[in-house]
C-alpha cells in the first residue's frame, strides 16, 4: 500500500528566511503523482505545488519549489522568502493514477504545521 | 463563483441525529470525493464517484451514504450520527486526464453532542 510520511509535525521560519519542509513515500509503481496542499486557518485546501514522476526538472512555483529524488522516495518543499501569510498546516500528497478507478485518489501524510515568526 | 461549495459550513447536532451535507462543482469534473479530516489533522478519502458511479468506499460504516444525483453534485447523508464522526469533511473533485490534483470545497466541520 501506498504511504506519505511527513516526518516533522511542527516548523518555524523567521520571516524572509527559507524553509524546507521534508516529505517520503512509499510505492511499487512507476507513474504517479506528487503534490503539496496548504491548509491555513480557514481550513481550505490550496494546492501549491504537483510534480509528476516521469519528470526529473524539479517544478517551482514563484517562492515555491520542490526537491523531487525518485530514487530515494522523497519529495522536500523548500519555501524562499517565507511570509506571515505561509503560516499553514502543510501537506504532501501521492496520486497514482488519473484515470479513475479504485486507485483515483490522493493519499496524504500526516501535515507539518509551518508558524512563521515577525 | 465559487468551484466546489459546500453546505453547511458548520453543522452541530445530537448524537443519534440523522444529517447531511451537500456539495457541488461548477468545474465540469468527472469525479468527485469525500474526505473526513480528523481532530489531528489528518485527511482521508470515505468516497469517490465517477459520472455518478461510485468507485471507492473505503471501509466506512455503512451509516455514512453518499448520493450522487449528477456529475455536479455529490452529497453526504449520516444517519444515526455518533461522538466519534465529529470532524471535518471535505468535499473535492477532478477532471481525468488532467494532472492538477484535487479542488476541494471550503469544508463542513460537523459537532455531535
Amino acid at each position: 500500500a501506498q504511504t506519505v510520511t511527513q516526518s516533522q509535525p511542527e516548523m518555524s521560519v523567521q520571516e524572509a528566511e527559507t524553509v524546507t519542509l521534508s516529505c517520503t513515500y512509499d510505492t511499487s509503481e512507476s507513474d504517479y503523482y506528487l503534490f503539496w496542499y496548504k491548509q491555513p486557518p480557514s481550513r481550505q485546501m490550496i494546492l501549491v505545488i504537483r510534480q509528476e514522476a516521469y519528470k526529473q526538472q524539479n517544478a517551482t512555483e514563484n517562492r515555491f519549489s520542490v526537491n523531487f529524488q525518485k530514487a530515494a522516495k522523497s519529495f522536500s518543499l523548500k519555501i524562499s522568502d517565507s511570509q506571515l501569510g505561509d503560516a499553514a498546516m502543510y501537506f504532501c500528497a501521492y496520486r497514482i493514477s488519473f484515470y479513475g478507478g479504485a486507485t483515483n485518489k490522493l493519499i496524504f501524510g500526516t501535515g507539518t504545521l509551518l508558524a512563521v515568526q515577525p | 463563483d465559487t468551484a466546489v461549495s459546500q453546505t453547511p459550513k458548520y453543522l452541530v447536532t445530537q448524537m443519534g441525529n440523522d444529517k447531511s451535507i451537500k456539495c457541488e462543482q461548477n468545474l465540469g469534473h468527472d469525479t468527485m470525493y469525500w474526505y473526513k479530516q480528523d481532530s489531528k489533522k489528518f485527511l482521508k478519502i470515505m468516497f469517490s464517484y465517477n459520472n455518478k458511479e461510485l468507485i471507492i468506499n473505503e471501509t466506512v460504516p455503512n451509516r455514512f451514504s453518499p448520493k450522487s444525483p449528477d456529475k455536479a453534485h455529490l452529497n453526504l447523508h449520516i444517519n444515526s450520527l455518533e461522538l466519534g464522526d465529529s470532524a471535518v469533511y471535505f468535499c473535492a473533485s477532478s477532471r481525468e486526464g488532467e494532472g492538477y490534483g484535487y479542488t476541494f470545497g471550503s469544508g463542513t466541520r460537523l459537532t455531535v453532542v
